[in-house]
């Protein structure tokens, strides 16, 4: 087990409440990812940081904003949730005991329902 | 727009048989090449990898063929069993402002049956 948590597991929400997931990692790595995976698109990527205090928008940002205050934990913020948001969404880090960033290591997802 | 484009979406093998998936890309800025796989449930997790300088690589019953000319790799499974089943994703990562990004392609749901 690489050390990476999420939190919650599962979440059934209203259209238009704010959400928050955790991503919790306890390897120390620099970088952090969130991607959402839905049937027919794969994984993409939402917003990834590359320290503390530093993010960037990944390719499908719109509605979602991210917050790294400690390197352990990337919040990901739905600030008004949609139905389009209904996802399984995932966390990611490269991989635990190398200096490469080539591989991500993936939590256990959380699933989002957005009534 | 899928930068790793993935087929088939599903496949069905027989236990014992030869799985196959295929992938192809145009942006030759790509350097590292994963294959992921992913049980129900479960997040995605590195199966094998290779390098755009090898045509070939082989970890057990998984191999990773190559072509950088067609701009196609593919995975093979083989004597797949029912324990294979699982989602598999072909990805493609390159160096993007100091770190590597990756592209996923859309996921191959592969069943194994008895």
């Amino acid at each position: 087990d690489a050390g990476i948590t999420q939190s919650p597991r599962h979440k059934v929400t209203e259209t238009g409440t704010p959400v928050t997931l955790r991503c919790h990692q306890t390897e120390n790595h620099r970088y952090m990812y969130w991607y959402r995976q839905d049937p027919g698109h794969g994984l993409r990527l939402i917003h990834y940081s590359y320290g503390v205090k530093d993010t960037d928008k990944g390719e499908v940002s719109d509605g979602y904003s991210v917050s790294r205050s400690k390197t352990e934990d990337f919040l990901l913020t739905l600030e008004s949730a949609t139905s389009s948001q209904t996802s399984v969404y995932f966390c990611a880090i490269n991989s635990p005991g190398t200096p490469s960033t080539d591989t991500q290591y993936f939590g256990p997802g959380t699933r989002l329902t957005v009534l | 727009q899928q930068q790793v484009k993935q087929s088939p979406q599903s496949l069905i093998v027989q236990k014992g048989g030869i799985s196959i998936i295929n992938c192809a890309y145009e942006n030759t800025a790509f350097d590292y090449f994963p294959w992921y796989q992913q049980f129900p449930g479960k997040g995605p997790a590195l199966l094998i990898a290779i390098r755009p300088d090898v045509s070939e690589k082989k970890e057990g019953r998984f191999t990773i063929s190559f072509n950088k000319s067609a701009k196609q790799f593919s995975l093979h499974i083989m004597d797949s069993q029912p324990g294979d089943s699982a989602t598999y994703f072909c990805a493609a990562s390159w160096e993007s402002g100091g770190y590597q990004k990756v592209t996923f392609g859309i996921g191959t749901k592969l069943q194994v049956i008895p």
